[in-house]
């Protein structure tokens, strides 16, 4: 099974709806991502969190929040969501960077299309 | 403010040639830099890493050396293969003013291999 874990892989959804993207991983991290990813634009950080009781908006946090539900489980939502949003989100989790290199583990990502 | 800055795609390359994607940076401090590869339909995986000066990051027949003096972190393969094809994206890690680490991203180069 994947470390990280992403639901739904695929969604397509209406102007207005509401969409949650869950994660979910099994590393035993504390730290936990939520990125989007646009051609010629890279990765961008949306929200991230370093335990549970810890949220953190990302740069472009707009639109969306999230909720730590506990260590192992990240969901990102859209409250109503718009054609723009129209992206590839991925999950990552990392280790303590000041303990090591905090290398990121990526889930498979969830590709959400918005009409 | 911190950055990271990768040439631009694609790169279209033949079966054996040499690769090189540039790589360079701005940060403060000491950043730990990595190189991470997105293979079609799945997530980043880490590819190579390097924590300091002069240390050269390698795996699977790609090298990166952490040039401090030329702020650069280019990834070199001397023998493509079509497996090869994907994106490549650099990164950094940095602690920030905060006391926390951040990751940034490169927008990603795109490398197809021909047979």
């Amino acid at each position: 099974d994947a470390d990280v874990t992403q639901t739904p892989r695929n969604r397509i959804t209406k102007t207005g709806k509401r969409i949650m993207l869950e994660c979910s991983q099994t590393k035993g991290h504390d730290r936990m991502y939520w990125y989007r990813q646009d051609p010629g634009l890279g990765l961008r950080l949306i929200y991230y969190s370093f335990d549970v009781k810890d949220i953190n908006k990302g740069e472009i946090s707009d639109g969306y929040s999230v909720s730590r539900q506990a260590q192992a489980k990240f969901s990102l939502s859209l409250e109503s969501a718009i054609p723009n949003q129209t992206a590839l989100y991925f999950c990552a989790t990392s280790g303590d960077p000041g303990q090591g290199t905090g290398e990121l583990f990526f889930g498979e990502g969830s590709r959400l299309t918005v009409l | 403010g911190n950055s990271v800055t990768q040439m631009e795609g694609p790169v279209t390359l033949s079966e054996e040639a040499f690769l090189t994607i540039n790589c360079t940076y701005t940060a403060t401090g000491y950043p730990s830099l990595f190189w991470y590869v997105q293979y079609p339909g799945e997530g980043l995986q880490l590819l190579l890493k390097a924590t300091k000066a002069d240390d050269k990051g390698s795996n699977k027949g790609f090298e990166a050396t952490y040039r401090k003096e030329t702020t650069s972190f280019h990834l070199e393969k001397g023998s493509v293969q079509v497996s090869d094809s994907a994106v490549y994206f650099c990164a950094l890690s940095a602690l920030t003013t905060s006391g926390t680490y951040k990751y940034i991203f490169g927008t990603g180069t795109r490398l197809k291999v021909l047979a």
